[in-house]
């Protein structure tokens, strides 16, 4: 069974941008959510989707968003991009939505300059 | 409000002895914990899981155990092997209405290094 994809590994964005991750779930998986990893703040949670609609969120400001394809492809986008934006973006995907069997992508890695 | 805690940012063991990595929580809903390993540049890698009825789960080297009177939590790797060598989180399932959910709330990590 293919794991957890992320695209793309690796982009460079400029201040002030948008910017868009895409992720694919494990087949069969319907809930995905998205942590941001970064030195300072550690691994924290951004929001989870199953079934298409927004389950929990974290706090993080408006300008990130997400949302939840039919086929439980994920996206989450980050609009008006600031330095402190930089960090691993990663995406996990369950079977439940109980906290059990979440398993992690690659995560992709954003620098905002 | 650091509610899941890994006070210790490294440890370093000889291959083959114990290693124990310990995490403290502080909110005494959550019902759920789990252990995960990283590489850099890699996403997480579930390694064990507890629900707070247990107090302890083995699963081949790794165990972990649980007390919840002490909102503490510990990671047993036994023997230690060089390949174990990677930054360690615990995380906690936030409590939802229906009980825990895959809100996962993460500690700060620790570094294991197993010196061969």
């Amino acid at each position: 069974k293919a794991g957890v994809t992320q695209t793309p590994r690796y982009l460079i964005k400029t201040r002030g941008q948008q910017v868009t991750l895409s992720c694919s779930p494990i087949s069969g998986h319907r809930s995905v959510s998205w942590y941001q990893q970064t030195p300072g703040q550690g691994l924290q949670f951004l929001f989870e989707y199953f079934s298409e609609t927004q389950r929990n969120k974290g706090n993080f400001p408006g300008r990130f968003s997400g949302r939840q394809f039919s086929n439980s492809r994920s996206e989450m986008n980050v609009s008006t991009l600031e330095l402190g934006d930089s960090a691993l973006y990663l995406c996990a995907s369950s079977a439940t939505t109980t906290g059990v069997g979440q398993y992690f992508g690659p995560g992709t890695r954003l620098t905002v300059t | 409000d650091q509610q899941v805690k890994q006070n210790s940012p490294s440890l370093s063991v000889q291959e083959g002895r114990i290693s124990i990595l310990n995490c403290d929580y502080t909110n005494s809903m959550f019902d759920y914990f789990l252990w995960y390993k990283k590489y850099p540049a890699e996403g997480p890698t579930f390694l064990i899981s507890i629900s707070s009825i247990k107090d302890k789960n083995e699963d081949g080297r790794f165990t972990v155990f649980l007390n919840k009177s002490a909102k503490h939590l510990s990671l047993h790797i036994v023997p230690s092997q060089p390949g174990d060598s990677a930054v360690y989180f615990c995380a906690a399932s936030a409590p939802g209405y229906g009980g825990a959910t895959n809100k996962l709330i993460f500690g700060t990590g620790t570094l294991l290094a197993v010196q061969p």
